[in-house]
């Protein structure tokens, strides 16, 4: 399969509560992205983390990345209404070949 | 950040017909763009990777005939859906790296996603 696996598939919390995506994948990579898509539309890309890198955060985002272990992991904090969207991983690895993560749904309850 | 467009984006079409997807960047030049195509409440699936002035190179599973792939200049990859089918109805997404920076910003390995074209083959 081309993808990688993200877990939750599905996820569900209330406004002001943190949510945790996790992604695990299967070769050695150059770096790892998270990007966002809301329902039907194209893609955002929220941060990058290099495989030489361990944490990175921009804003309400943490995101980790394990190479020992092939996962990462992207934390938003103080979620809002607005997170309400699918959130997919993406590794980048040798000839800039992209694969991306089956995806987790968030839904942040107002 | 920088811009890849797409056009059109959303086509209907009756089975049997062609249908051709521009991918363009519209500030940095882009050796290398790729074309996915997403089924609702899926991933991404990776069909080709575009090379400016060469041939694409074809996922597994991805029929060459079917899912043609042009990248006749630095700023513009098209992608025809030849005898459309209903089943080939999808999201079809490019994306374009900026190799040199041209564009300018930090990241040279980031690719730049385009809106995506909503196929719909009656």
């Amino acid at each position: 399969s081309q993808q990688g696996e993200e877990d939750p598939q599905a996820l569900s919390i209330q406004e002001g509560e943190n949510a945790t995506m996790n992604c695990s994948y299967k070769t050695s990579i150059n770096n790892l992205q998270w990007y966002r898509q809301n329902s039907g539309r194209g893609l955002v890309h929220l941060i990058l983390i290099r495989s030489n890198e361990r944490e990175k955060h921009s804003g309400r985002l943490r995101v980790t990345l394990d190479t020992s272990k092939k996962s990462s992991s992207l934390l938003i904090t103080a979620s809002r209404a607005a997170d309400t969207a699918s959130y997919f991983c993406a590794t980048v690895s040798k000839g800039f070949k992209t694969i991306f993560g089956a995806g987790t749904r968030l839904f942040v309850k107002a | 950040g920088a811009v890849v467009s797409q056009h059109p984006s959303w086509v209907i079409c009756k089975s049997g017909t062609s249908v051709k997807i521009e991918c363009r960047s519209l500030d940095f030049q882009a050796t290398t763009m790729f074309w996915y195509r997403q089924f609702p409440k899926q991933s991404l699936m990776l069909m080709a990777t575009s090379n400016e002035g060469s041939k694409a190179t074809y996922e597994q599973g991805v029929e060459k005939d079917k899912f043609l792939i042009n990248h006749a200049s630095l700023t513009l990859s098209t992608l025809t859906v030849t005898s459309a089918h209903p089943e080939d109805s999808s999201f079809y997404i490019c994306s374009a790296r900026d190799p040199a920076g041209t564009s300018g910003r930090a990241y040279t390995d980031t690719q730049y996603f385009g809106p995506g074209t909503r196929l719909t083959v009656l």
